[in-house]
């Protein structure tokens, strides 16, 4: 069974300070990873994605997720946020085998703070 | 394009009653699948949906079911609502093949009482 650790409950930041949301996974099998985000009230919104090929995914808005295999990690980053990043963070794991059943990790708040 | 949609976006039951929640799907996915996410919490899978049969279920009880109609849409109903199925409901749509990418709708809010 598939399983996913956000190890961080909330993360405070200054605006324009670097951040990493930490994710680290467990599966037997290859691995699709995700970073979904969600402002108050919303739903999901897809954030990035690794699938295959380089292990270094980016976003529109400046995200960036290395894929780990070795430590079996998916940490997100950006450089310098802003206060519009202020939302929930979850990362989520599906194994390749045909079905799409995500298994999220319990999210990440991210504050930013001016 | 259309994305997800759901409704109603929020509702309150009380204890024991039943509940139907909607959703269409974004055009041209054919795959749906149901999310329970508790509050403070990551969503949890309830079950998928394919050509109109379930497709894959999570670890819940019988009283959530399900039906996928021609056009794609698709419904999540609760029988003998309890306290602790209080939660936001998301549904995904998504390709049949490919990477499982799945769109999320914004969610029906169930609040029982």
């Amino acid at each position: 069974a598939q399983s996913v650790t956000q190890l961080d409950s909330q993360v405070p930041v200054f605006e324009e300070a670097p951040v990493e949301l930490r994710c680290n996974y467990s599966s037997s099998v290859s691995v699709y990873l995700f970073w979904y985000v969600q402002y108050p009230n919303q739903g999901l919104q897809l954030l990035l994605k690794y699938l295959s090929g380089s292990t270094l995914v980016e976003s529109i808005n400046g995200f960036e997720a290395e894929f780990n295999k070795s430590q079996t990690s998916f940490h997100l980053r950006k450089p310098s946020v802003h206060i519009s990043d202020t939302a929930e963070y979850f990362c989520a794991v599906t194994e390749d085998t045909g079905r799409r059943a995500l298994t999220f990790g319990s999210g990440t708040r991210l504050q930013v703070q001016p | 394009e259309t994305g997800v949609t759901q409704s109603p976006t929020h509702l309150i039951k009380t204890r024991g009653q039943q509940v139907t929640l909607r959703c269409s799907s974004q055009s041209g996915h054919n795959t749906v699948s149901w999310y329970q996410q508790a509050l403070g919490q990551g969503p949890q899978f309830i079950f998928q949906y394919y050509r109109e049969e379930e497709n894959g279920r999570g670890n819940f009880p019988p009283r959530f079911s399900g039906l996928q109609f021609p056009n794609y849409s698709s419904e999540l109903n609760v029988n003998a609502l309890e306290l602790d199925d209080s939660a936001l409901y998301l549904c995904a749509s998504s390709l049949p093949v490919g990477a499982n990418v799945l769109t999320f709708g914004a969610g029906s809010r169930l609040t029982v009482l």
